[in-house]
């Protein structure tokens, strides 16, 4: 089924530790997107990246990296982790201008 | 800045009848605005975008209205089912050249059988 898969899908971190979050598309959509949702908060666009070999800050981008190496994956690494990087991570794509969002199922990231 | 809000209440209609949920802009005149729809624990599902210069854009039992003047999307679901319970979130085009959409905090929709 083509789509856009996480992993993991929940991990607890221990504070100061290094982690990367995977994302995988095998739709070939050129945009891909890191959105973390936090209660109340909403959908927070972190880094994002309009095609391959590119990619750009979004809202909240501190703490956090990206790369992308290939149009179908799209890692994102956090450095050093700290508690306030608890939430839920989501990575989506999107075929064009036309289009919406596919996301994929979302990461639980605990920082303790 | 680009601001969009939704009503945070959860909204809580009976079977049959139609939800219809809300979402304001300020600041910012979207090209188009999309809506989108999540269960827990799931990732958001793509359900409508509107642009601009439609009016109305419908989908099943779903509607979507778009009035620039009073900057706001109206989200109907006619014919409504315990199904149709979730978070529904609307987002418009932040613009430039990251192509990417800002969301609101989304409004809960319970259908009671």
């Amino acid at each position: 089924i083509a789509g856009i898969t996480q992993a993991p899908t929940s991990q607890i971190l221990a504070a100061g530790r290094r982690m990367t979050l995977r994302c995988t598309q095998d739709m070939r959509h050129n945009a891909m997107y890191w959105y973390r949702q936090d209660l109340g908060l909403g959908l927070r666009l972190i880094h994002y990246s309009n095609t391959a070999g590119t990619t750009g800050k979004g809202e909240v981008p501190d703490g956090y990296s990206v790369s992308r190496a290939n149009t179908d994956d799209f890692p994102l690494t956090l450095a050093s982790a700290v508690p306030s990087q608890t939430s839920v991570y989501f990575c989506a794509s999107r075929q064009g201008a036309n289009y919406g969002y596919t996301f994929g199922s979302g990461t639980r990231l605990t920082v303790v | 800045s680009q601001k969009i809000e939704q009503n945070s209440e959860a909204l809580n209609i009976q079977e049959g009848k139609t939800a219809t949920l809300t979402c304001n802009y300020t600041n910012y005149s979207p090209a188009y605005l999309q809506w989108y729809r999540q269960d827990p624990g799931r990732g958001p599902v793509f359900l409508l975008l509107i642009r601009e210069n439609e009016k109305e854009k419908r989908k099943e039992r779903l509607k979507v209205t778009f009035d620039t003047t009073l900057k706001q999307s109206l989200f109907h679901i006619t014919a409504s089912q315990p199904a149709d319970s979730a978070t529904y979130l609307c987002a418009q085009w932040g613009g430039g050249a990251t192509n990417k959409l800002i969301f609101g905090t989304g409004t809960l929709l319970a259908v009671q059988p």
